[in-house]
């Protein structure tokens, strides 16, 4: 059991290049996210989804999409990338999106610097 | 607009000691994270707390909510060099229309406890 698994662990992008952030889980779980993390800032929801097909936005979407083609993957894509995506990006998923007792459990992070 | 506030931000303490630190908001909610980050690491669930005075413990660690108050507390007993790291609260803003998720987060407070 892998848990949640995100590559790459780490990429250098040029302004305007566009990238694909992996992510994976092993636990059958319907609910996954993407956030994204900044010095000295909490968390950021960048996008989520409560099962396959079904994918919505969180508090920072622009300039990412997502897809959910299966429950065990959520990919994250940056379209063109600026500087300001400088950031760490994390995946978590969680058995439902949010019932007693449920939390998260994230992925070791893809460190992204944008030149 | 929910706003999470951590204070202290960076907090430096002796082994042996007791600390607590504190996660105001600013709206009213009944469910509130605990997540551990280790420096260069991924985000670990501490604890979740659900209700109105709900207190929970995991070794030296306790968590406590008010929702009254818009107050959780993490208290640190007879701290020890492993409880180094960054501690996050995070919020569920969710209303009652709402079944997902929809955290709020904290900046993180950067606990260094020296031997």
């Amino acid at each position: 059991n892998a848990g949640v698994t995100q590559t790459p662990k780490f990429q250098v992008l040029k302004t305007g290049q566009s990238m694909t952030l992996q992510c994976a889980q092993d636990m059958n779980h319907e609910y996954m996210s993407w956030y994204r993390q900044d010095p000295g800032m909490g968390l950021r929801l960048i996008h989520y989804s409560v099962g396959a097909g079904i994918t919505d936005q969180g508090e920072v979407p622009n300039g990412y999409n997502v897809s959910r083609s299966t429950t065990e993957d959520f990919p994250l894509r940056l379209l063109s990338a600026a500087p300001s995506q400088t950031s760490v990006y994390f995946c978590a998923s969680s058995h439902t999106s949010g019932g007693p007792q449920e939390t998260q459990y994230f992925g070791p992070g893809t460190r992204l610097l944008v030149l | 607009e929910l706003k999470v506030e951590q204070n202290p931000l960076f907090l430096s303490m002796q082994e042996g000691k007791n600390y607590t630190i504190y996660c105001n908001y600013s709206t009213t909610s009944d469910r509130l994270y605990w997540y551990r980050q280790d420096p260069g690491k991924s985000l670990e669930s501490l604890f979740v707390l659900l209700s109105n005075g709900a207190v929970k413990q995991e070794g030296r660690l306790m968590a406590s909510l008010d929702t009254k108050a818009r107050l959780s507390t993490l208290h640190i007993t007879a701290a020890v060099h492993d409880l180094s790291a960054t501690y996050f609260c995070a919020v569920d803003a969710r209303t009652p229309m709402d079944s997902n998720y929809q955290l709020i987060w904290g900046a993180g407070t950067k606990l260094i406890i020296k031997p």
